[in-house]
């Protein structure tokens, strides 16, 4: 099993929809949860974090965390075509000795005009 | 501004030639990390430093080499003995989180080396 489990897309959504990521993770200690963007041949661009259970918000971007059920998701309100990327998850752990954050293999959106 | 910067942008080799990578910061970050990225693939870790002088090999450090002698700077190197060197390799930094237990990255431009 696989740390940080991503499906691997791609996802295509019409222009206007609402855009559903989601992202699963094996270690109950993990503490953090990102969501990176990454356009194609570009390095990722974090674009929300999250700590606690629940929702949270920023403009068009909503994450949603469940720790019980280790589940993270990303939903893209009003998707444009500009919202067309890889959208890599990334969860922190706290092994001894420092942290540690694993990185999915992204999932590919396609946001359709 | 502030930010990574990574050089050079795109760097191509000859097979059995040692190459290093630049990572550059300006954002005041103790924490740098070198990433490999293969198509399709996520983010492997090659190596980490938290604190100047001092690093950690990561997930897949075999055939790499790094320095921290400076707060603002993480050069990469790619020897000989890297089997598979080509990919797209990228540069991140970070700053303590607010709660104390975790940490945001932000990454550079990336290089993408490819060795013939």
């Amino acid at each position: 099993q696989k740390e940080v489990e991503q499906n691997s897309g791609p996802l295509s959504v019409p222009e206007g929809a609402i855009a559903s990521l989601n992202c699963t993770y094996s270690d109950r200690g993990s503490q953090s949860f990102f969501w990176y963007r990454q356009y194609s041949g570009k390095s990722p661009e974090l674009i929300m974090f999250i700590y606690s259970n629940g929702d949270k918000e920023d403009g068009r971007f909503t994450a949603q965390l469940n720790k019980a059920s280790q589940y993270v998701s990303l939903l893209i309100r009003d998707s444009q075509p500009s919202d067309s990327a890889t959208y890599l998850c990334a969860v922190t752990q706290r092994p001894r000795g420092g942290f540690k954050t694993i990185f999915g293999a992204g999932t590919r959106l396609f946001v359709k005009a | 501004d502030g930010g990574i910067t990574q050089s050079p942008k795109y760097l191509f080799r000859k097979e059995g030639q040692n190459v290093t990578l630049s990572c550059e910061q300006n954002l005041n970050h103790d924490a740098m990390y070198w990433y490999r990225q293969d198509p399709g693939q996520g983010l492997r870790l090659i190596y980490y430093s938290q604190i100047v002088n001092d690093f950690q090999k990561g997930d897949i450090a075999e055939g790499y080499s790094v320095s921290r002698e400076k707060k603002e700077s993480f050069p990469l190197t790619v020897t000989s003995a890297q089997k598979n060197p080509t990919a797209f390799y990228l540069c991140a930094s970070s700053i303590p989180s607010r709660t104390g237990g975790s940490y945001e990255q932000y990454f550079g431009p990336g290089t993408r080396l490819t060795v013939t």
